[in-house]
């Protein structure tokens, strides 16, 4: 079945670059997702990638996909205190009525 | 608007106590979902609802019985629930169940049983 990794935990200070890792093992991965979950809140999206790409864009976010190794990376440009929060990879395959799947989160804590 | 609106937001019932948690969206999405989540864990699928009728159900036990009254609206009815089944609900909408459609989630109701 598909299995997805992340690290439990980062730390950086703020203004600093954070980095976030997600390693999947469906082959068949069609989109790869970021949800941001704030303490008390629910899911937001904050980008996917479709796997036909290797890099997406979006403001102070780069998502990066190296296909081959099965390797999804979120990385976070001058981090802020209101970044900190559980960030969740996950995939989603193909086919019809296949749902997502997730990692177990990574928080990420930002200091002053 | 990309809105999944679920109430209500925090839910204490007892294990004998009948209640509901009710979700939805006007984005036009025929696909929505229910999901259970722990805490510090990632979300668990329970239910997939696709054109209003039922298409996954994930082993859930039956005191949880999801309903979709129309295409905008997801509830689930909750009764005799134990303490191991306070969590936070999430709700989920997309399209369809076509590939590259993105899932939204509301905020969650927080349910705690007593």
């Amino acid at each position: 079945g598909e299995d997805v990794e992340q690290s439990l935990f980062l730390s950086v200070r703020e203004g600093d670059s954070s980095v976030i890792n997600c390693t999947y093992t469906d082959s068949s991965s069609t989109y790869l997702y970021w949800y941001k979950q704030e303490p008390g809140a629910g899911l937001q999206l904050l980008t996917y990638i479709f796997s036909n790409m290797d890099m997406k864009q979006d403001q102070r976010l780069t998502v990066l996909l190296n296909k081959k190794d099965k390797h999804l990376s979120l990385r976070i440009a001058d981090t802020q205190t209101g970044d900190s929060a559980i960030y969740f990879c996950a995939e989603k395959e193909g086919s019809g009525y296949s749902t997502l799947t997730f990692g177990k989160g990574t928080m990420l804590l930002v200091s002053p | 608007d990309t809105e999944v609106t679920q109430t209500p937001k925090h839910l204490v019932m007892g294990m004998t106590n009948k209640k509901s948690l009710k979700c939805e969206q006007h984005m036009g999405h025929r696909a929505m979902y229910w999901y259970k989540q722990k805490a510090k864990k990632p979300p668990e699928l329970m239910f997939v609802y696709s054109y209003e009728k039922l298409s996954i159900n994930e082993s859930v036990p039956s005191r949880f019985s999801p309903e979709c009254p129309n295409s905008s609206l997801l509830n689930l009815h909750l009764h005799a629930l134990q303490p191991e089944d306070s969590a936070l609900y999430l709700c989920a909408s997309r399209q369809d169940q076509g590939p590259g459609n993105t899932i939204y989630f509301g905020e969650g109701s927080w349910l705690t049983v007593v």
